[in-house]
């Protein structure tokens, strides 16, 4: 069974730019979760997707941060315009369904460094 | 405000004896709990997990222990392997985003 995808794995951007990250579930997971990990501390959710609606984007900078997933399959993670601070991991993680009990599979991780 | 902590950051344990990786949570709507391993340069895996109606939970050599009166719980590895060495997260939930504490991060030496 093919993991969840992310790409690209390494990106070093400028302050102000932007950048996209891209992330494929596990085929057949309707859930859908991205999360920003800065060094030394956990994950910490942004967005979760159910299909192609939003359950919870609380924690999403939403002057900067954006994402989507029009089809209910893959999504996108937009930054723009990017700050120092937003150096991260961005996780891509999905689910069979939203409720505890089902299983969440990380993809590696999209690690961004902003100069 | 950390819902989740993990107040070791890290852990060195012999190989062959017993890990035990401690967490403690504040907010008392969280009924499922559940450990993340993670290697550097990839992204976490899940380890093992327990409902709030239990108390225990094993899987080969690791043990989930919950404690709802003190609002912690634990994580025991035994026996403690050298492939075991990583970055383990406690994650609770309320029924929608994992929280996830800091992290411990395990060495276990030959």
């Amino acid at each position: 069974e093919a993991g969840v995808a992310q790409s690209p794995r390494y990106k070093i951007i400028e302050k102000r730019q932007s950048v996209a990250f891209w992330c494929n579930p596990i085929s057949g997971h309707a859930t859908l979760y991205w999360y920003q990990q800065i060094l030394g501390q956990g994950p910490k959710l942004l967005i979760q997707f159910q299909n192609n609606g939003v359950v919870d984007d609380s924690q999403l900078p939403k002057d900067r941060f954006s994402a989507e997933r029009l089809k209910g399959v893959d999504s996108t993670l937009k930054i723009q315009p990017a700050k120092l601070e937003d150096s991260a991991v961005y996780l891509c993680a999905s689910s069979l369904a939203s409720r505890p009990g089902n299983t969440i599979y990380f993809g590696e991780g999209s690690w961004l460094t902003v100069v | 405000d950390q819902q989740v902590k993990q107040n070791s950051p890290s852990l060195s344990v012999q190989e062959g004896r017993i890990s035990i990786l401690n967490c403690d949570y504040t907010n008392s709507m969280f009924d499922y709990f559940l450990w993340y391993k993670k290697y550097p340069a990839e992204g976490p895996t899940f380890l093992i997990s327990i409902s709030s109606i239990k108390d225990k939970n094993e899987d080969g050599r690791f043990t989930v222990f919950l404690n709802k009166s003190a609002k912690h719980l634990s994580l025991h590895i035994v026996p403690s392997q050298p492939g075991d060495s990583a970055v383990y997260f406690c994650a609770a939930t309320s029924g929608y985003a994992l929280n996830f504490g800091k992290g411990t991060s395990l060495l276990v030496t030959p």
